[in-house]
């Protein structure tokens, strides 16, 4: 299975803040990866696929970058709504696995 | 608008079954893969699941804690995604969420639905 690593596990930040949160995969998944954004108590929202590419509706505040096992989410000018867990994902093989998440909080 | 509301949740007792349902609407069912995800309470998410659909022969992959207690799939005149768990454990407690696939563009998930709450306790 391929395990993938994020870091830092947890965050602290402020309003208008740059955060970036790195995720890393034990083996080569070219640029199959996912990131996920996730509330208290609502299901996960699609923020970004094939490592850089903008999911339809999520604001150009988010950003990913990265091949290989090495990938960056990055989040410019934060504001209060994006205060949240985040995860990364691969699919480029099975089973599909997800990072442990990162909680960016204040 | 795409809608996922999944349904079946419950108490059940260790070493029984359960039928978790995911009513699909708002786009061609038919036309995307389809996957089960849970996450037990305070953790993070765990991939369960997912079913192909009908050109890729419905055939399914699991993870390796679900496989072969776990069965999912789909009802294509109802709209409807399944997922039959049988053989609970305690660590099966969390709350399932299904998701659509996107595909060809990318398999990620793009929408999910609000998730169903499963505890498993005696």
């Amino acid at each position: 299975d391929i395990q993938m690593t994020q870091s830092p596990p947890s965050l602290s930040a402020s309003v208008g803040d740059r955060v970036t949160i790195t995720c890393r995969a034990s083996q080569d998944i070219s640029k199959s990866l996912a990131w996920y954004q996730q509330k208290p108590g609502k299901p996960p929202k699609s923020l970004i696929y094939a490592a850089s590419n903008l999911q339809s509706g999520v604001p150009s505040k988010f950003s990913g970058s990265g091949s290989g096992t090495d990938f960056t989410l990055t989040i410019t000018s934060l504001q209060p709504e994006d205060f949240a867990t985040y995860y990364c994902q691969q699919y480029s093989s099975y089973p599909v696995t997800f990072g442990g998440g990162t909680k960016v909080e204040t | 608008e795409v809608q996922l509301v999944e349904s079946g949740g419950g108490l059940v007792q260790p070493g029984g079954s359960l039928r978790l349902s995911c009513e699909a609407s708002g786009f061609t069912f038919s036309d995307y893969y389809m996957d089960w995800v849970r996450q037990a309470p305070g953790k993070g998410l765990e991939w369960v699941g997912r079913t192909r659909h009908k050109v890729n022969s419905y055939s399914t992959e699991y993870a390796a804690s679900v496989k072969g207690r776990f069965t999912v799939s789909r009802d294509e005149s109802r709209n409807l995604l399944y997922l039959q768990m049988s053989s609970l454990r305690t660590e099966d407690t969390a709350v399932y969420f299904c998701a659509r696939v996107r595909g060809t563009i990318g398999w990620h998930l793009d929408y999910w639905g609000q998730g169903t709450l499963v505890t498993v306790s005696s």
